[in-house]
């Protein structure tokens, strides 16, 4: 059973345009929402992570949005850039060292 | 920067043949995980270690898998037999554990291919 349910699978979005990814999760055991960039032939890299104890947190050009009632949570790449082209995975763990439960990641495409 | 190292990159082997991959993980970090990832999905954990000692094995596939972290440092994951449905990128990752935040480093995994 997915623990964590992202979608959608792809995205194609224009340079300088907003991505939007979201992710939905059932356990309300979980307390930390990470979201991680991967490359081709590389490993995940943590871009941004979120406890539900916020609704919002901001990095950058990378936005995380949080919903507690909903138990959905978003990632927003603001003025979208061809080198974010990459596959992102959110993710959700219970725990301080627990394992992360992985959405199924979406393939980003930044057209210039 | 530290990363953790994994090797080899890639490997390629026959079906029922024996395969290891090792894992040195970021100095200091307590916690090791072995995850696999098939080709378009995320990952998923097959063991974590605290130290030496397994905190969960829960979906690592006992009869053909095994992993040990012998002194609490690098970690190895074997295959033994290997089968096609094998083929995947073997991850590895490690945080502080207890002391962390929750931040998990990867490194940049073993892709296997099983023919």
């Amino acid at each position: 059973q997915q623990q964590v349910k992202q979608s959608p699978q792809s995205l194609i979005v224009q340079k300088g345009g907003i991505s939007i990814i979201n992710c939905a999760y059932e356990n309300t055991a979980f307390d930390y929402f990470p979201w991680y960039q991967q490359f081709p032939g590389k490993g995940p890299a943590l871009l941004i992570a979120i406890r539900p104890d916020v609704s919002e947190k901001k990095e950058g050009r990378f936005t995380i949005s949080f919903n507690k009632s909903a138990k959905q949570f978003s990632l927003h790449i603001m003025d979208s850039q061809p080198g974010d082209s990459a596959t992102y995975f959110c993710a959700a763990s219970m725990g301080t060292g627990n394992q992360f439960y992985f959405g199924t990641g979406t393939s980003l495409t930044v057209i210039p | 920067e530290a990363e953790v190292a994994q090797s080899p990159r890639y490997k390629i082997t026959e079906k029922s043949q024996a395969v290891a991959f090792w894992c040195d993980p970021i100095s200091g970090h307590a916690t090791l995980y072995w995850y696999r990832q098939i080709l378009g999905q995320g990952p998923e954990l097959l063991v974590q270690f605290q130290d030496e000692s397994v905190v969960d094995d829960s979906q690592l596939p006992k009869d053909r898998f095994s992993a040990e972290r012998l002194k609490g440092v690098d970690s190895t994951l074997k295959i033994q037999p290997a089968e096609l449905g094998d083929s995947a990128m073997y991850l590895c990752a490690s945080s502080h554990g207890r002391l962390a935040k929750n931040i998990q480093y990867f490194g940049a995994g073993t892709r296997l291919s099983v023919l």
